[in-house]
């Protein structure tokens, strides 16, 4: 089954931008992943879901300054104008076949 | 509104059981196929069990088959999961999702469940 590999913590000022990346395992490349993000105290929140052609399907409510975008193993959310309450952890998702797997998140610090 | 609530967590024995509730409302219940998914305290996510839209699929995680079961009522629009023989590394928040196109979309707010002696 995919392995997802997220760096453990990001930071960037406010008002910036800042790129995060979820990475496939060998051989999972193609797979498709969907990223939430996870404030302090709260339950998961849907983002996108990011497919390996860079194409991303946004949840409601989710602001324009959220994007996504993919290259080869590695699959990006990049949050542009950073707000506040960007601060949160954020999570990558995959499934395969009957099974579900989590990276083990990155947690962003507004500076 | 799409609405997930959890129930039923709270402090169990290590050996003991305790059955999670996540009571749906806002979407077609009986249409998706539902999720649960745990943190520990300080930790990443870690998906436990799914179910499909009509019960007759389940789906365990290797750290929790033959000791958790999963089940849903459709009627009740009510998800649950039945967990058995408990250990510590059981404690965690555990939350429910709708699965739309493959993807947890909708969570719910979570349920601590946290064993100890």
């Amino acid at each position: 089954q995919p392995v997802l590999t997220q760096s453990s913590s990001a930071s960037a000022s406010l008002g910036s931008s800042v790129k995060l990346t979820c990475t496939l395992s060998s051989g999972h490349s193609s797979y498709i992943i969907a990223w939430h993000q996870q404030q302090p105290g709260k339950a998961p929140r849907y983002l996108m879901k990011l497919e390996d052609s860079g194409n991303y399907n946004k949840g409601s409510g989710v602001p324009d300054r959220f994007s996504g975008s993919s290259s080869g193993a590695d699959r990006y959310l990049t949050i542009s104008n950073l707000q506040s309450e960007d601060e949160a952890d954020y999570h990558c998702e995959t499934w395969d076949r009957n099974t579900r797997v989590f990276g083990g998140g990155t947690k962003l610090t507004v500076l | 509104e799409v609405q997930l609530v959890e129930s039923g967590g709270g402090l169990v024995q290590p050996g003991g059981s305790l059955r999670l509730s996540c009571a749906a409302s806002g979407f077609t219940f009986s249409d998706y196929a539902m999720t649960w998914v745990r943190q520990a305290p300080g930790k990443g996510l870690e998906w436990v069990s799914a179910i499909s839209h009509s019960g007759d699929n389940t789906y365990y995680a290797d750290s929790v088959k033959g000791r958790f079961t999963v089940s849903r009522d459709n009627s009740k629009n009510t998800l649950y999961l039945q967990m058995n023989s408990l250990r510590a590394e059981d404690t965690a928040v555990y939350y429910c999702a709708n699965l739309y196109s493959s993807s947890c979309h909708h969570w719910g707010q979570g349920t601590l469940v946290t064993v100890s002696s």
